[in-house]
């Protein structure tokens, strides 16, 4: 079964406008956290927000908030105030367990959204 | 400090042939792990290890042996390569406890002709 889940392959904004990544995820541990990165064409892989499982905030980076709901397993990225070089793919991605355990060691990636941004 | 270092960032090799991608971090990470990323598919994780002397299979191993013989360095070796091996390739580390993420190296993108 698929552990990270982005239904959406590309996505469309327009310059300066928000836009939402969903994101969901299916996991047993009660401990785990929530991770998306940001690749743009020039292929790195960039780190942009992390949320914890036992956060009870949101998590917010600057103009990159993560919208956690728990109970429906889903922590969508937004983006507030598109800009031309958000344009990439995003990818959500799940660490499980706790600190030290073997699996905390692993990263579980969705297959990614492409986001472009129009001028 | 230079954070996650990938080498080679290009390999062409012929079907067979074995080849060695290096992987080195100087952040004293804890966990270092190794991804292939394939049109479609995102990342899959090929193996991965906590700590030095320790390793063990992600999703997709096969082909692929490494070990972490020091914190620093987590080699991976592809055995005899096939085409199916085509991929970009990446090494990435973290520490073992808190919200950071894994930094990721730059990548080496691999044909197998």
């Amino acid at each position: 079964a698929q552990k990270i889940t982005q239904t959406q392959p590309g996505m469309f904004v327009q310059e300066k406008e928000a836009v939402t990544l969903d994101c969901t995820y299916d996991t047993s541990d009660q401990s785990y956290g929530l991770f998306w990165y940001k690749q743009p064409s020039s292929g790195e892989m960039i780190f942009l927000i992390y949320q914890g499982s036992y956060d009870e905030q949101n998590a917010t980076e600057g103009r990159y908030s993560l919208n956690f709901q728990k109970a429906r397993k889903s922590a969508n990225l937004v983006i507030s105030a598109s800009q031309l070089g958000d344009s990439a793919m995003y990818f959500c991605a799940m660490r499980e367990g706790d600190a030290g355990g073997t699996s905390y060691g692993k990263l579980t990636f969705g297959q990614g959204t492409i986001l472009t941004v129009h001028p | 400090n230079a954070g996650v270092t990938q080498t080679p960032k290009f390999q062409v090799l012929k079907t067979g042939q074995s080849m060695t991608l290096q992987c080195a971090q100087d952040m004293n990470h804890e966990y270092m792990s190794w991804y292939r990323q394939d049109p479609g598919m995102g990342l899959r994780l090929i193996h991965y290890s906590v700590g030095a002397g320790i390793t063990d299979q992600g999703e997709v191993p096969n082909g692929y042996n490494v070990s972490r013989s020091t914190t620093e360095d987590f080699p991976l070796r592809l055995l005899s390569a096939a085409p199916s091996q085509t991929s970009v390739y990446f090494c990435a580390s973290s520490y073992r406890t808190g919200s950071y993420g894994y930094t990721f190296g730059s990548g080496t993108r691999l044909t197998v002709v």
